[in-house]
């Protein structure tokens, strides 16, 4: 089975650098995706990692470590903007099926 | 380009009652899911196809909820009778397929059955 786990809450500093952490159980990796979700609205693709390393997508990067199942997201220079939920979301092998965490909702504050 | 595109955004209905969610995706995506999300938490799938073909749909209730695709494009969710657990946003989402790709998401429609 998968089973994913993030941190229900975050509060960071407008301005400041933030990091979301996920960890991972699955029995066949096959990628990991982040999305960012603002409340009533739909989630929206941030990052997709497949090998170990840092992708960096200006002001969002998100690392991977497969042999931790590990990921993180990193948010620098943080805006007001950027409070929203930041769902890590594990893809497996066979069928491609996606199983969502259930999400960390960043506050950030002036 | 249009987006994925959900209707009803928003519906109420007593228990027991009939309710449909229509679904018109990216086109050109030949992967659509449905998935249901109750508030605070991530997305659960409730079924995957390409194309027209359902080839997940194990966490479906079949009991009460069925999905159709016809012609591998537009696809509706229906639940009958409601509960009041159902109460939920119910997204759809589209990609090309593959391993790599990103799902884009419709605006979700919100169900309360009261």
């Amino acid at each position: 089975g998968q089973n994913i786990d993030q941190p229900t809450e975050m509060t960071a500093t407008e301005g400041a650098i933030v990091q979301i952490n996920c960890t991972y159980q699955t029995s066949g990796f096959n990628g990991l995706f982040w999305y960012q979700q603002h409340a009533g609205e739909a989630p929206t693709f941030l990052s997709y990692n497949v090998l170990d390393g840092l992708e960096e997508k200006g002001r969002f990067s998100s690392f991977l470590s497969r042999s931790k199942g590990y990921s993180y997201l990193l948010l620098k220079e943080l805006q007001m903007k950027d409070s929203a939920s930041y769902l890590c979301a594990v893809r497996s092998t066979g069928g491609f099926k996606t199983i969502f965490g259930a999400g960390t909702r960043l506050f950030v504050k002036a | 380009e249009a987006g994925v595109v959900q209707s009803p955004r928003y519906k109420i209905i007593e228990k027991k009652q009939p309710v449909a969610f229509w679904c018109n995706p990216i086109s050109g995506h030949n992967t659509l899911y449905w998935y249901l999300q109750n508030l605070g938490q991530g997305p659960e799938l409730l079924i995957r196809y390409e194309n027209e073909e359902a080839v997940d749909d194990s966490q479906l209730p079949k009991d009460r909820f069925s999905a159709e695709r016809l012609k591998g494009v537009d696809s509706t969710l229906k639940i009958q009778p409601a509960e009041l657990g159902d109460s939920a946003v119910y997204l759809c989402a589209s990609s090309l397929g593959g391993a790599n790709t990103e799902a884009f998401f419709g605006q979700g429609t919100r169900l309360t059955v009261v």
